[in-house]
């Protein structure tokens, strides 16, 4: 069975701070790895993916992940947010063989202060 | 635009009650996939279906039922089995079902509350 682990259920932060997000998985095949964005009252959009190669990845938004499969994580950054990165952010995994069954983390809400 | 529509925005239901949720798109996408959000809980699957006239069952599908007569809807019934109905459901489109190279696009979402 696949399942995501998402540490931190907020993270406030300064403008203009770096930022980590992070998230554990667990499967016992080989998995793909997924975060998405949810702006208030709004759907879910694709930040970034890993599904193989190199294990930095870089999305969209200046945001970037890097898979270590040694440590189980997919830990999201980025150098300098924004106010705009206020949202909430959602790991997800999907495991060899699950028939594309993603799953979800509980998500991380990033507020952005002034 | 193509993209996913769902309606209503806000829905209300009474005890007893069914309610539908509409979800469209006219992305000609194959799969489509119905989530039920709750807050600090993250996205649980209800149903999904992969071609028309042909869907499964996902990890929370009791009280749920869904229909897939048409490529491009895919609407959700919240029947009154439900027993805690409140919560943000998202309504979601793929190419296809098979593979994680599928990105998921998503509606707007609908807020059904229980009067």
């Amino acid at each position: 069975a696949q399942s995501v682990t998402q540490l931190d259920s907020q993270v406030p932060v300064f403008e203009e701070a770096p930022v980590e997000l992070r998230c554990n998985y667990s499967s016992s095949v080989s998995v793909y790895l997924f975060w998405y964005v949810q702006y208030p009252n709004q759907g879910l959009q694709l930040l970034l993916k890993y599904l193989s190669g190199s294990t930095l990845v870089k999305g969209i938004n200046g945001f970037e992940a890097e898979f270590n499969k040694s440590q189980t994580s997919f830990h999201l950054r980025k150098p300098s947010v924004h106010i705009s990165d206020t949202a909430e952010y959602f790991c997800a995994v999907v495991s060899g063989g699950s028939n594309y069954k993603l799953t979800f983390g509980k998500g991380t809400l990033l507020t952005v202060n002034p | 635009d193509g993209g996913i529509t769902q309606s209503p925005k806000y829905l209300f239901r009474k005890e007893g009650q069914n309610v539908t949720l509409s979800c469209e798109q006219n992305l000609n996408h194959d799969a489509m996939y119905w989530y039920r959000q709750d807050p600090g809980q993250g996205l649980r699957l209800i149903y999904y279906s992969q071609i028309v006239n042909d869907f499964q069952k996902g990890d929370i599908a009791e009280g749920y039922s869904v229909s897939r007569e048409k490529k491009e809807s895919f609407p959700l019934t919240v029947t009154s089995a439900q027993k805690n109905p409140t919560a943000f459901y998202l309504c979601a489109s793929s190419t296809g079902l098979h593979g994680p190279n599928e990105k998921l696009f998503f509606g707007s979402g609908t807020q059904l509350s229980v009067l």
